[in-house]
Parts: C-alpha cells; structure tokens; sequence
C-alpha cells in the first residue's frame, strides 16, 4: 500500500521568507511523486512531479522538490515567498513500475503575510 | 474538450435521493480518477479505471457508491440514498498511463 503523509496542516511565512512544505511517503515499491496546488476556487494543477530521471525537481512559479529515498521524503521548497504563492498544496504518490491509482496527502495550506 | 469537465458544477439533493456526476475526460487519456474532497479534508481516493482493466475500487466508501465507465470515455458516479455526510466536492482526474492528472473543476454535493 501506498500513502504520503503531509507535516502541518498550516503553514505560515512572511513575503520574501523561505518556503517549506513538508511531505513523507511510504511505498513497497519505487514510487512517482507529486505536487500539486490548488488556489482559491481554482482546480488542482500539477506544479512537479518525480519519475526517477532526476532526484531534484524544478516546476513552475520557482518551486522545487528533492526525492530523497533514505528518508522517504519529498518536501517543497521556495528560496522566497511571493503573496501570489498563498494556496492549498497536495503531495501525491503513485506506483513507478505500472499504471496505478494516485493517493493524495490531506494538503497544506499556505499563508503569506505582508 | 480542452480539459476534464464534470457536470453538474453544483447539485443539491434530498437525503434519501439517488445522484448521478458525469465526468467527460480528456480525449485520449487512459486512465481516469474519482476523488472526494471535503472540508479541512484532503482528496480521498474513491475509484480509478485504466484502459479495459478492471477498476480499482478500493476507496468507495460504501455500496451505496458505484462508477462506470463507457466506452473507455465518459465516467458516471452514483451515489444512491444520499446521506449527508455524502456532502463535498467530488473530483474527476484522467491521465495519459502514468502520466501527469489533470483534473476537472468539481461537483459541489450538498444534501439536505
């Protein structure tokens, strides 16, 4: 069985501030990793993904993931915070070796303040 | 279409009442996802259908939940006897293999 799990429901910086959102999966098997966001009354789009090509990942608006297998985690980060970046964000795990079903972490959302 | 669309965008129902969500994916894609979202809640995962394989159904919270597929396109949820505890947004997702998912913009559930 697959699951992520998501440290912080809440998550909290000043504008300009490092962004860090945290993520920790468990898989029996190689996994594919994901962001995704979700801004107010929007739906979920896909901001990176992880499919064992490259252990750090780049995706849109700066943000940037690293999979690291020895600690089976997959944390979110944003050297600088921009108030556009306040929104809900949903780590998700899927099997690498077939097509599988994608499970989701329960999101963090992100404030920004002023 | 350019991308998943879900009707209705918004369905109020009668506890007791059956419903239906449609899901039309995008054109092409193989796979296709259910989840629900409620409240303060992450995306549950309900039931996941690739190709002509049989569906995952492991996540339907009860038989009163059913899906299909036709035709490897089209996808309808049914939810029979609605409760309230039934009430959220339920998403459809579809992807290329393993490919990214995009998702739909939701069916809002209430039930009264």
């Amino acid at each position: 069985a697959q699951s992520v799990t998501q440290l912080g429901s809440h998550v909290s910086v000043s504008e300009g501030a490092l962004v860090l959102l945290r993520c920790n999966y468990s898989s029996s098997v190689p996994p594919y990793l994901f962001w995704y966001v979700q801004y107010p009354n929007q739906g979920l789009q896909l901001l990176l993904k992880y499919t064992s090509a490259a252990t750090l990942v780049k995706g849109i608006n700066g943000f940037e993931a690293e999979f690291k297998k020895s600690e089976t985690s997959f944390h979110l980060t944003k050297p600088s915070a921009h108030m556009s970046d306040a929104a809900e964000y949903f780590c998700a795990v899927t099997r690498a070796s077939s097509a599988s079903k994608i499970i989701f972490g329960s999101g963090t959302r992100l404030s920004i303040r002023p | 279409g350019a991308g998943v669309s879900q009707s209705p965008s918004n369905k109020v129902t009668e506890k007791g009442k059956d419903v239906e969500l449609r899901c039309d994916p995008i054109s092409g894609h193989t796979a296709l996802y259910w989840y629900r979202q409620s409240l303060g809640q992450g995306l549950e995962f309900l039931i996941y259908f690739q190709g002509n394989s049989a569906p995952d159904k492991s996540g339907l919270p009860s038989d009163r939940f059913s899906a299909e597929r036709t035709g490897g396109s089209v996808s309808t949820l049914t939810i029979q006897r609605t409760q309230q505890e039934d009430s959220a947004v339920y998403l459809c997702a579809s992807s290329l293999n393993r490919g990214e998912a995009f998702f739909g913009q939701g069916t809002r559930l209430t039930v009264v």
